[in-house]
């Protein structure tokens, strides 16, 4: 079993759709919980970034952490075509602060907005 | 100005060969990686460096040999290339806040190497 478990899609959704990424994770320890969008042939780009459970907000994109139940998801409203992009999980964290930055991934989930 | 960029962006070599990929940051970050794209998009940690020092060190071939001049630099040097090497590699870098990353990097564009 995989650390870190995302469903790869692809998910391809009409303009203006809500959007619902999501991933599961077996690691108890992972503390930082963040959301990467990658556009086709660039590097991953930080969305959005969370400590701890909880939900956090920036415009259209929500992310949602439940520590409890080791289980994340990203929402995105009122989509548009150039939301488009693999939309990567990741994970971090340890014990003492010597995680340096090591990120956990999941497979990344592939997203078309179509107009 | 870009923040972390890699050269080469494309390699094509053939097996046996060496090559390496350099990487500059100019956001003035204090820990620096490398990461391996596969051909199904997963990512995983090769390498960190922090100040300049090796911290993490995955289960690499040691074919594979990282190297940080200074804290703005780390390059990638892969000798007898295989097949399987074939892969997206990707530089970032990330600033410790408190004593502790706690994940928030600035991917390069990658470089994209095929083994033939």
């Amino acid at each position: 079993q995989k650390e870190v478990e995302q469903d790869p899609g692809p998910l391809s959704v009409p303009e203006g759709a809500i959007v619902s990424l999501n991933c599961t994770y077996s690691n108890s320890a992972f503390q930082y919980f963040m959301w990467y969008r990658q556009y086709s042939r660039k590097g991953p780009e930080l969305l959005m970034y969370t400590y701890s459970s909880g939900n956090k907000e920036d415009g259209r994109f929500t992310a949602q952490v439940d520590k409890s139940s080791k289980y994340i998801s990203l929402f995105i409203r009122d989509s548009q075509p150039s939301d488009s992009a693999t939309y990567l999980c990741a994970m971090s964290g340890g014990a003492g602060g010597t995680s340096y930055g090591k990120l956990t991934f999941g497979q990344g989930t592939i997203l078309t907005v179509h107009p | 100005d870009t923040a972390v960029s890699q050269t080469p962006k494309y390699l094509v070599t053939q097996m046996g060969n060496d090559k390496s990929i350099k990487c500059e940051q100019n956001l003035g970050h204090d820990t620096m990686y490398w990461y391996k794209q596969d051909s199904k998009k997963f990512l995983k940690i090769m390498f960190s460096y922090n100040n300049k020092e090796l911290i993490i060190n995955e289960t690499v071939p040691n074919r594979f040999s990282p190297k940080s001049p200074d804290k703005a630099h780390l390059n990638l040097h892969i000798n007898s290339l295989e097949l399987g090497d074939s892969a997206v590699y990707f530089c970032a870098s990330s600033q410790a806040r408190g004593g502790q990353n706690t994940g928030e990097l600035f991917f390069g564009e990658g470089s994209r190497l095929t083994v033939l």
